[in-house]
């Protein structure tokens, strides 16, 4: 699975956008992003995905480059309670093993 | 059940003893996985089960470590003569039939402290 590369760790103002960037640069053709969130002491949680397009859920959205090299989650309105740890994965869906990054921290600050 | 289950949530061993971790995936899928993730750390892939495939152990550490699924169901993960190193959230996710539209659903893990 092709490794992505995201920032240590954010901060976000509660009420606004929070936009997290990851970078996929060896993405393949096949291989769609995946972002996936852990709040302390919980299992990680699913949020989204997409290979091409940009996609929209309950949760956030998820936006893709054109060349696929890059994305961004964004939470429009980020609440306290999306402190965690954001994690954007690469992979084939229906693939084996997912190998999950050191991820980005984010802060939402009242 | 709802959600992936696992059991025990925590477990303090001593250094050399063996330890059995429970995971009751989620009803009809087919998909389940093991993680390791060491304090302050992200996930570390250990082993990844689907049907009646052979299991994907290509992330198990050494030989200590073993996995065994009964059919769709119930898997455990076993870690024999537990050594400090080992402790850390030993997390269980579960997807249904290789295809994940929804992504993974985790459960929340063992925490294993060896002694």
């Amino acid at each position: 699975d092709a490794k992505t590369t995201q920032p240590p760790s954010m901060d976000c103002a509660e009420g606004r956008a929070a936009n997290l960037p990851c970078n996929h640069s060896t993405i393949s053709g096949n291989e769609y992003v995946y972002w996936y969130r852990q709040i302390h002491s919980q299992g990680p949680q699913y949020i989204i995905h997409g290979l091409k397009n940009n996609e929209t859920n309950e949760m956030a959205s998820l936006i893709i480059t054109e060349d696929r090299k890059s994305s961004t989650l964004i939470l429009p309105h980020a609440t306290l309670r999306d402190t965690a740890v954001y994690y954007c994965i690469v992979r084939v869906t229906g693939g084996f093993k997912t190998i999950f990054g050191a991820g980005t921290r984010l802060f939402v600050k009242a | 059940g709802a959600g992936v289950s696992q059991s025990p949530s925590n477990k303090v061993t001593e250094k050399g003893k063996d330890v059995e971790l429970r995971c009751d995936p989620i009803s009809g899928h087919t998909a389940l996985y093991w993680y390791r993730q060491r304090l302050g750390q992200g996930l570390e892939f250990l082993i990844y089960f689907q049907g009646n495939s052979a299991p994907d152990k290509s992330g198990l550490p050494s030989d200590r470590f073993s996995a065994e699924r009964t059919g769709e169901s119930v898997s455990t993960l076993t870690i024999q003569r537990t050594q400090q190193e080992d402790s850390a959230v030993y997390l269980c996710a579960s997807s249904p039939a290789g295809q994940d539209n929804y992504g993974y659903t985790f459960g929340s893990g063992t925490r294993l402290t060896v002694v």
